[in-house]
């Protein structure tokens, strides 16, 4: 059975850092792409970041780049997204996902909460 | 503001037949599959269509997605009170290098 399971959030003050992780289990974790989307409070999904099986191709949304940086350790499955510069509109329930193709997002995680506030 | 385009709410009687478009652009409707996505309250997101209308495993077939250009619709016939979610389109953006999620439409089942 695929699990993804998040973890890491927590309540940061604006310009912090935080270090979300994602431990992937019960499929062979570096023949997939993997992505991070994120969900503010009562609002919609936004794609975060992206990187491919070995690492090779990472790619991140205007939003996140340059203060996000998205890593993989495929002997340890597991993914990790370092955030740096915190912003308020950074609070969002972050959701690892695993990519079937081309975007198709076809197991996620429960999702790891992180608030940015003073 | 999202990339893609929904309504932000749809509505049905149980037995009814509900459709939800989703608009996108050159960059990504048009050149790349529709993806769609259930989000039931409290939970996480779940692959409900891909390829524009291939359902994955376990989702019945109530459910079926189409696409035309730089659109694309789900409909959900035989509306069931289980139904009542939020639901995603998305589609790889060449542009962007990455997906694309439409705002979410919220359908309630009256």
């Amino acid at each position: 059975e695929v699990q993804l399971v998040e973890s890491g959030g927590v309540v940061v003050q604006p310009g912090g850092s935080l270090r979300l992780s994602c431990a992937a289990s019960g499929f062979t974790f570096d023949d997939y792409t993997m992505h991070w989307v994120r969900q503010a409070p009562g609002k919609g999904l936004e794609w975060v970041s992206l990187i491919s099986w070995n690492g090779g191709s990472i790619y991140y949304a205007d939003s996140v780049k340059g203060r996000f940086t998205i890593s993989r350790d495929n002997s340890k499955n597991s993914l990790d997204l370092q955030m740096n510069s915190l912003r308020t509109e950074d609070t969002a329930l972050y959701y690892c996902a695993r990519e079937q193709n081309l975007g198709t997002l076809d197991y996620w995680g429960q999702g790891t909460l992180v608030t940015v506030s003073s | 503001q999202s990339v893609l385009t929904q309504p932000p709410s749809a509505s049905g009687t149980p037995g009814q037949r509900v459709t939800i478009s989703c608009s996108g652009s050159s960059s990504n409707i048009e050149i790349n599959t529709v993806n769609w996505y259930q989000q039931l309250p409290g939970t996480a997101p779940k692959l409900l269509i891909s390829s524009n209308n291939h359902r994955p495993s376990g989702v019945p077939d109530r459910f079926s997605g189409s696409k035309s250009g730089a659109s694309a619709s789900l409909a959900i016939s035989g509306l069931q009170s289980e139904d009542e979610a939020d639901y995603y389109c998305a589609a790889w953006d060449d542009t962007l290098h990455g997906p694309v999620f439409g705002g979410g439409t919220k359908l309630t089942v009256l």
